[in-house]
């Protein structure tokens, strides 16, 4: 079945280390995206692709970066730039929309949990 | 200013009943697509519904409708029959202009069905 695979699923990490989230799907999707959610908030968007080797800042992108080698795939590398990294990390996946009929879902993937010690 | 907003952080509903969740939004652009999406406590966020701001009908999914409302900037989302199963966070969210898929999510609506 296709659909979106993240690891890990849980992440510990000390303070001054960077660490990378994977992010790989096989939906064929031309774009994919990250997003961070904090504790009883909504999703912020942190970058997105819409074709390989090309991204784009979201609304907090800074302490964050990505690379899109792959169509399938999108990681995500958090450094120690990143004030407040502890947070859910959800990347997702859609079509690029054409025309007014509009409805390209975002597939999510189940999610990547980190916590800074 | 808020893009989306939701209301209602919490609301409780007897199983069976329908119950209505809020959601405005701000957008100057005339081509934007709402969605709802249902996070479960395992933390993954399953579409529910989209509404196209072109589409003159309002959408409609199984026990989900959305309540569109152009002129108020609304698109209020509609579970009938509500189900012990439907207890979770569930966000609106919206698209401006096309191409990625670039959402916008709301604050989100804690609802917890009691048996």
């Amino acid at each position: 079945d296709g659909g979106i695979t993240q690891s890990p699923k849980y992440l510990f990490r000390k303070e001054g280390q960077n660490v990378t989230l994977s992010c790989e799907q096989n939906l064929n999707h031309d774009a994919m995206y990250w997003y961070r959610q904090d504790p009883g908030q909504g999703l912020r968007l942190i970058y997105y692709s819409q074709i390989v080797n090309d991204f784009q800042k979201g609304d907090i992108a800074e302490g964050y970066s990505v690379s899109r080698e792959k169509k399938e795939s999108f990681p995500l590398t958090v450094t120690s730039a990143q004030k407040n990294p502890t947070a859910f990390y959800l990347c997702a996946s859609s079509r690029v929309t054409s025309g007014r009929s509009g409805a390209n879902v975002l597939t999510f993937g189940a999610g990547s949990r980190l916590t800074v010690l | 200013a808020q893009k989306i907003t939701q209301t209602q952080p919490g609301m409780f509903v007897q199983e069976k009943e329908a119950v209505t969740l809020d959601c405005t939004y701000d957008t100057s652009d005339q081509s934007y697509g709402l969605f709802w999406y249902k996070q479960p406590s395992s933390g993954e966020m399953i579409f529910l519904i989209y509404q196209g701001s072109y589409d003159e009908q309002n959408a409609t999914e199984g026990r989900y409708s959305l309540n569109f409302q152009k002129a108020r900037k609304s698109a209020n989302l509609v579970i009938s029959a509500s189900q012990l199963g439907d207890s979770a966070m569930y966000f609106c969210a919206m698209r401006e202009g096309w191409g990625a898929q670039k959402l916008v999510f709301g604050q989100g609506t804690r609802l917890t069905i009691n048996p």
